[in-house]
């Protein structure tokens, strides 16, 4: 089955610091998802992009579907950013719709 | 828009024991629900999924016949844990799809098994 995998595994900035996460998958799909988990379990759904550029306040996303990896990107972080990141894709060659999700990118944002 | 709730939002249950956990989505139908398992500092892992009105389909690994899953309506899924361990112990996340795109989350539910 498809492969993704996530770097880094852990990210420790001070607030106001940039950051890049990055997920590679190892299969073409047909969705992909980036969620921040906060401390409480919920996911929460931050981009859905299976290709291109997309931004929301101070996150954006890219996708190069050719080249098998997506970037999220964090400015000017801020404490509640913290929580895990993961990433999670749809297999093109699975029509099910199943997201497999990344180990994910445990972040940690000091005041 | 696109709210799913779970519910017991956590759960101590006896070994040995069943316990049930419902998924809901509240503003939309949900053709397809997906749950997931996620033990500590781990990754989600898809459990099963389910389409309204058929069987679900269970990945490989998980045992059926201990995780019942039923999709009785376009709103509701439920999971059954039937006679727990304390090794089932973990934080099961369902989450609902209108039809194969974006899928929405709910918030959980931890299941303590003593």
């Amino acid at each position: 089955g498809i492969q993704v995998e996530q770097s880094p595994p852990d990210l420790i900035l001070q607030e106001g610091a940039n950051s890049t996460l990055r997920c590679n998958f190892s299969d073409s799909v047909n969705n992909l998802q980036w969620f921040h988990q906060n401390p409480w379990g919920q996911l929460i759904n931050l981009f859905y992009i299976p290709s291109g550029t997309k931004q929301n306040g101070r996150l954006s996303a890219t996708t190069v579907a050719t080249e098998r990896y997506s970037l999220l990107y964090i400015s000017s972080s801020q404490t509640t950013d913290s929580g895990v990141y993961f990433c999670a894709v749809d297999s093109l060659m699975d029509s099910s719709y199943k997201l497999i999700f990344g180990s994910g990118t445990r972040l940690l944002v000091r005041p | 828009g696109a709210v799913v709730s779970q519910h017991p939002s956590r759960v101590i249950c006896k070994s040995g024991t069943s316990v049930k956990i419902e998924c809901r989505s509240l503003d939309f139908q949900a053709t397809t629900m997906f749950w997931y398992r996620q033990f500590p500092k781990q990754s989600l892992m898809l459990m099963a999924t389910s389409n309204e009105g058929s069987k679900a389909t269970y990945e490989q690994g998980v045992e059926k016949d201990k995780f019942l899953i039923n999709h009785a309506s376009l709103t509701l899924s439920t999971l059954t844990v039937t006679s727990a361990h304390p090794e089932d112990s973990s934080f099961y996340i369902c989450s609902a799809s209108q039809g194969g795109e974006t899928q929405y989350f709910g918030p959980g539910t931890r299941l303590l098994v003593l």
